[in-house]
């Protein structure tokens, strides 16, 4: 059964750059089908899609934030990361990694999610 | 960029009763791109519904979702206690993936 899990700083300074590291067992990172996706959630508020990569290193953004993130992945070592760059309080959130499973019509939807991992962003 | 809607922000309702959760959107949503998850406090969400009304692995038949062009609905026939949690619906036909901001469905 494959699990995802989030590591990484729970405390960045602001204007620092935020990084986590999204951990996959029991299944194949390297697998053609599926994405591999970054989501945030600030305490009480909704679900915010960061961006995401394939196993061939292909990458999209959330324009949002485009200008600051960077996702990569190492398939040898089986996980993904997520950079954000110049980080502010707006940034403080709860961090999840998440599979997308290829649909037809190239789409995906989040079948696995990680547990979570909250990063306050404070000096 | 679609935007989702979902309103009311919260439902209240007893165990047994049937819920009906809407989410508007911003423009017509093509090819069935929409889904619906279910998340409790301090867990992740979980995948309910997608391609708006087929269900996920695992998910009991009490939750259905149906709709077409800008206008969809998450419906649970009968509530049982594990269903109060908050519900939202997303979109993820074409980047940026957008959530709606959520249903809470809490116990009246």
């Amino acid at each position: 059964q494959v699990q995802l899990q989030e590591s990484g700083p729970g405390l960045v300074k602001p204007s620092q750059t935020l990084s986590l590291t999204c951990i996959v067992s029991g299944g194949s990172i390297s697998s053609g089908s599926y994405f591999w996706s970054w989501i945030r959630q600030p305490a009480g508020k909704g679900l915010e899609w960061i961006g995401r990569i394939h196993s061939s290193g292909s990458t999209v953004y959330n324009p949002s934030l485009k200008s600051r993130v960077t996702i990569s992945i190492d398939t040898s070592k089986i996980h993904f990361s997520l950079n954000l760059s110049s980080v502010t309080a707006a940034d403080t959130a709860v961090y999840y990694c998440a599979r997308g499973a290829i649909v037809p019509g190239g789409n995906y939807i989040f079948d696995i999610w990680g547990q979570g991992t909250m990063v306050t962003v404070s000096s | 960029e679609i935007v989702l809607t979902q309103s009311p922000g919260t439902l209240s309702l007893s165990p047994g009763e049937r819920a009906t959760l809407p989410c508007r959107a911003s423009q017509s949503v093509s090819g069935s791109y929409l889904a619906w998850y279910q998340q409790k406090p301090g867990l992740a969400p979980r995948l309910l519904i997608y391609g708006v009304s087929s269900r996920a692995t695992g998910i009991p038949d009490r939750f259905s979702g149906s709709g077409s062009g800008t206008d969809f609905t998450l419906t649970i026939t009968r509530l049982e206690p594990e269903d109060f949690a908050v519900y939202y619906c997303q979109y993820y036909g074409s980047s940026p993936l957008t959530f709606g901001g959520g249903t809470k469905v809490e116990i009246k």
